[in-house]
């Protein structure tokens, strides 16, 4: 079983709208989260992490479900430049190896 | 606003010969860690590394690979005898002790022919 699940998309979404994805993690010992986004052929750079109450940062809102093993992320009007992929990721292990999802891919378009 | 720097940020290499990829991580940092990307795939861990030694390491990092912090500042992945297969996006990343963030440098294309 994959530790980090996520549906790749691609998602189409019209510029100002919303959207939301979530991913899915097996590992119950995984102690923090993240939303990492990865544009092509770049690095992951770090979106925001994820609390048990709920983040938001700006028009992104982050969520983490323990019980049933799972994150979402919400971006609110869309922009032309949030076209990415956001990639899940659940840290582990004593020195928190981080385990990534294949990522959602998002293309907004005008 | 500090960040990780990695170099080359391509390496085209043959089969076999031995590449030496080199990070500089952020510098107040103590936790250094290598991933890699196959084209098309997703991020995978290859190895830990925290106060001079290996603190975890996954199944891909077999005995062809090595690192080694040869000084204050920068952070090596070693590859013996590189194969076809390793081909792929080179990724370190580093945190501090306190928060569990890792900032990732902008990676080594690695290109084995």
């Amino acid at each position: 079983r994959k530790e980090v699940e996520q549906d790749p998309g691609p998602f189409n979404v019209p510029e100002g709208a919303t959207v939301a994805f979530n991913c899915t993690y097996s590992n119950s010992a995984s102690q923090s989260f993240f939303w990492y986004r990865q544009d092509c052929r770049k690095e992951p750079k770090l979106l925001m992490s994820v609390y048990s109450s709920g983040n938001e940062d700006g028009r992104f809102t982050a969520q983490l479900n323990r019980a049933s093993q799972y994150i979402s992320l919400l971006i609110r009007d869309s922009k032309l430049s949030d076209s990415a992929t956001y990639l899940c990721v659940a840290a582990g292990g004593g020195n928190n190896r981080l385990a990534f999802g294949k990522g959602n891919q998002v293309v907004v378009i005008p | 606003e500090p960040e990780v720097t990695q170099t080359p940020s391509h390496q085209v290499t043959q089969m076999g010969q031995e590449v030496i990829l080199r990070c500089v991580p952020i510098s107040n940092h103590l936790y250094f860690y290598w991933y890699r990307q196959i084209l098309g795939q997703k991020v995978e861990f290859l190895v830990s590394f925290y106060n001079n030694e290996i603190s975890e390491k996954s199944e891909i990092f077999d005995d062809q690979f090595s690192v080694e912090r040869p000084d204050g500042s920068n952070f090596t992945l070693k590859i013996r005898s590189t194969k076809l297969e390793d081909s792929a996006m080179y990724f370190c990343a580093s945190r501090d002790t306190t928060i569990y963030e890792q900032y990732f440098g902008p990676g080594t294309r690695l290109t084995v022919t």
